[in-house]
């Protein structure tokens, strides 16, 4: 079975300033990844996956993460982050063969002062 | 293309009421899940679907149950609503192994 942990349950950062969301996994076998956001009153939308190849996935909204295997991690970062990236933000994993079960992480909730 | 449509999208239940929650998508995703979302717990498997006529159970089946007789409908049946049952709930489906799921916008369930 899978586990997934979020170091952080809120991250407050300033407006242009980067920001680094913190992913570490549990699994004894190969895994995906996957980090969601999650806005105000509304659904999850797919920020980026890791399925295999290159451990430095682009996203979507200028957001990247990289996978690192002996580290068990999936940490997200954004170089320069807008107030519109206000949200929270989940990590999620499954087995390559029970993709279809995500196990998900607690969430982290990213808050942008201006 | 509507994607993955949840309804209703509010609901209040008194305790040991029966009451199913509709999914529909339009993607033709062999795939589909629901799931359960609390504050602080992140989201948690009810039950999933690999395609018509297959389900099997996640993390906490306990209290729900899902049917699919066809590929566009997922639906999610309380059988006796209790309150420990309060929670936001997401239908999401998706294409293909490690494609990512698309999330509906989510039933905001309250039993009181």
């Amino acid at each position: 079975a899978q586990s997934v942990t979020q170091l952080d349950s809120q991250v407050p950062v300033f407006e242009e300033a980067p920001v680094e969301l913190r992913c570490n996994y549990s699994s004894s076998v190969s895994v995906y990844l996957f980090w969601y956001v999650q806005y105000p009153n509304q659904g999850l939308q797919l920020l980026l996956k890791y399925l295999s190849g290159s451990t430095l996935v682009k996203g979507i909204n200028g957001f990247e993460a990289e996978f690192n295997k002996s580290q068990t991690s999936f940490h997200l970062r954004k170089p320069s982050v807008h107030i519109s990236d206000t949200a929270e933000y989940f990590c999620a994993v499954s087995d390559l063969q029970g993709a279809q079960k995500l196990v998900f992480g607690q969430g982290t909730r990213l808050t942008i002062n201006p | 293309n509507a994607g993955v449509t949840q309804t209703p999208k509010f609901q209040v239940l008194k305790t040991g009421q029966s009451m199913t929650l509709q999914c529909a998508q339009d993607m033709n995703h062999e795939y589909m899940s629901w799931y359960r979302q609390d504050p602080g717990m992140g989201l948690r498997l009810i039950h999933y679907s690999v395609g018509a006529g297959i389900t099997d159970q996640g993390e906490v089946p306990n209290g729900y149950n899902v049917s699919r007789s066809t590929t566009e409908d997922f639906p999610l049946r309380l059988l006796s609503a209790a309150p420990s049952q309060t929670s936001v709930y997401f239908c999401a489906s998706s294409y293909n192994q490690g494609g990512g799921y698309t999330f509906g916008s989510g039933t905001r369930l309250t039993v009181v």
